[in-house]
């Protein structure tokens, strides 16, 4: 059964840090991996997918990279913003369905 | 292009009272659905998903049921609501074709009474 983990649960940074984001999952049998941004109490919005033969993908100041083998991801921000205060959920796609991970919470303050 | 509508945005019911929450899909044929449930501090949790009218998988054992009566329609229900049924609802769908991108709705946040 996959199981995805993320890590910190909680962060907490000034405006204008680099930070990263960890994922780990236990089932290297992936199709993509996606990162979700969701704000309290709305659905989540999808900021970047990787396909299982890709290494990253990069949007504006946010970069995800994917080591499938060792079963690990991270979405590095750049020069983070108050904006970017949201929770952040990483989810590996099996057959036909997500398992998300329990997500952190991200506080960047002015 | 493509939208997802789900509603209500909340909803508050008594222990025992039936629910029905729904969710369509607007600029696609086909679609994957899913209902997830988000219970307060935890995960996000797979309830159902379907691939086709009236396919309807179910993900753990729950006082819940969903059905696909029309290709860009899901629906979620309960006969009798208990507390534990509280939560933030999320609908999504993705293309049939192949592993894409997951796409949510706006959510139901029940509050069971």
């Amino acid at each position: 059964k996959q199981e995805v983990t993320q890590i910190p649960a909680a962060l907490s940074v000034p405006e204008g840090e680099n930070l990263v984001l960890n994922c780990s999952f236990t089932d290297s049998a992936i199709y993509n991996l996606q990162w979700f941004r969701q704000d309290p109490g709305k659905g989540l919005t999808s900021l970047l997918l990787i396909q299982s033969s890709q290494r990253e993908q990069t949007s504006g100041r946010l970069n995800a990279s994917l080591d499938k083998s060792s079963g690990r991801s991270t979405l590095y921000i750049a020069a983070s913003q108050p904006g970017d205060s949201a929770t952040y959920l990483c989810a590996v796609t099996g057959f036909q369905k997500l398992v998300f991970g329990t997500g952190t919470r991200l506080l960047v303050s002015p | 292009s493509q939208t997802i509508h789900q509603w209500p945005a909340t909803l508050v019911q008594p222990v025992g009272s039936p629910l029905s929450l729904e969710c369509t899909v607007e600029g696609t044929s086909n679609p994957n659905l899913y209902w997830y449930r988000q219970a307060a501090g935890r995960g996000l949790q797979l309830l159902f998903y379907s691939v086709g009218i009236g396919q309807i998988s179910s993900e753990v054992p729950q006082n819940l049921s969903a059905s696909r009566p029309q290709d860009r329609q899901f629906i979620l229900s309960s006969k009798k609501l208990l507390l534990s049924d509280s939560g933030f609802y999320l609908c999504a769908w993705s293309s049939s074709q192949g592993a894409g991108k997951l796409f949510f709705g706006s959510g139901t946040q029940l509050s069971v009474l």
